[in-house]
């Protein structure tokens, strides 16, 4: 266990479906991200989150709509997901944003499929 | 647009050989520079970082960064077979942003 906690590990969602990632640290981080992979693409930045509050959107499309109710907890809501959405979305943790000296630590992710 | 370059392999090396891998990025913004490991299937690991220039050494590991030219390396020593993995280069983005932009990484296989 990193520290970092994905829930669910695998989704299989239809286009018309609405469902939820979350994402839960123990680390007493203040930043949390999410991040989505795809194969053959590098590790592509969603969102940002630094003590609660969203500081960067990487012009993510509006069928993703991010969480953060405390800076312990993440989620990533999910709506009308096309295929090309299916990838492994990561969540990931630092001490506080800007701050990358420490790296980040990534929770198992969870494997999207849209069908 | 800010980016990072990495052979994405795969590397083949036999077992107890030296594993080179390579990385060069955009930003001179950078400050800090990041090594990922991941498995198949699996997140990514953090396995080494390095800040200054030169080298650093953990174990079989030797991260080497030259800001200069823009270029970051990680050097793992008598390789084994449980090392095959794609290996993940990750600079810091410069400015008050620090957000870490990754390489699309290097799959290394190493062959008993």
């Amino acid at each position: 266990e990193t520290g970092v906690t994905q829930t669910p590990r695998h989704l299989v969602m239809g286009m018309t479906n609405k469902k939820s990632l979350k994402c839960e640290q123990h680390l007493g981080h203040n930043a949390m991200y999410w991040y989505k992979q795809s194969a053959k693409k590098p590790l592509e930045l969603m969102f940002v989150y630094n003590f609660k509050e969203q500081t960067e959107n990487n012009s993510v499309p509006s069928r993703f709509s991010p969480e953060c109710p405390n800076s312990s907890h993440l989620f990533l809501h999910l709506h009308t997901l096309q295929p090309e959405d299916s990838a492994l979305y990561l969540c990931a943790s630092s001490r506080d944003k800007g701050r990358a000296n420490y790296g980040y630590t990534f929770g198992s992710g969870t494997r999207l499929t849209v069908v | 647009q800010k980016e990072v370059e990495q052979n994405s392999g795969p590397l083949s090396v036999p077992e107890g050989a030296i594993a080179s891998l390579n990385c060069t990025y955009s930003d001179r913004g950078s400050q800090s520079f990041f090594w990922y490991r991941q498995y198949s299937g699996k997140s990514p690991e953090l396995i080494m970082f390095i800040y200054s220039n030169g080298d650093k050494e953990d174990g079989r590991f030797t991260a080497q960064l030259n800001k200069a030219s823009q270029y970051v390396s990680l050097l793992i020593r008598d390789s084994q077979p449980s090392d095959s993995a794609t290996y993940l280069c990750a600079p810091s983005g410069g400015g008050s942003q620090g957000n870490l932009i990754f390489g699309k990484g290097t799959k290394l296989s190493v062959k008993p």
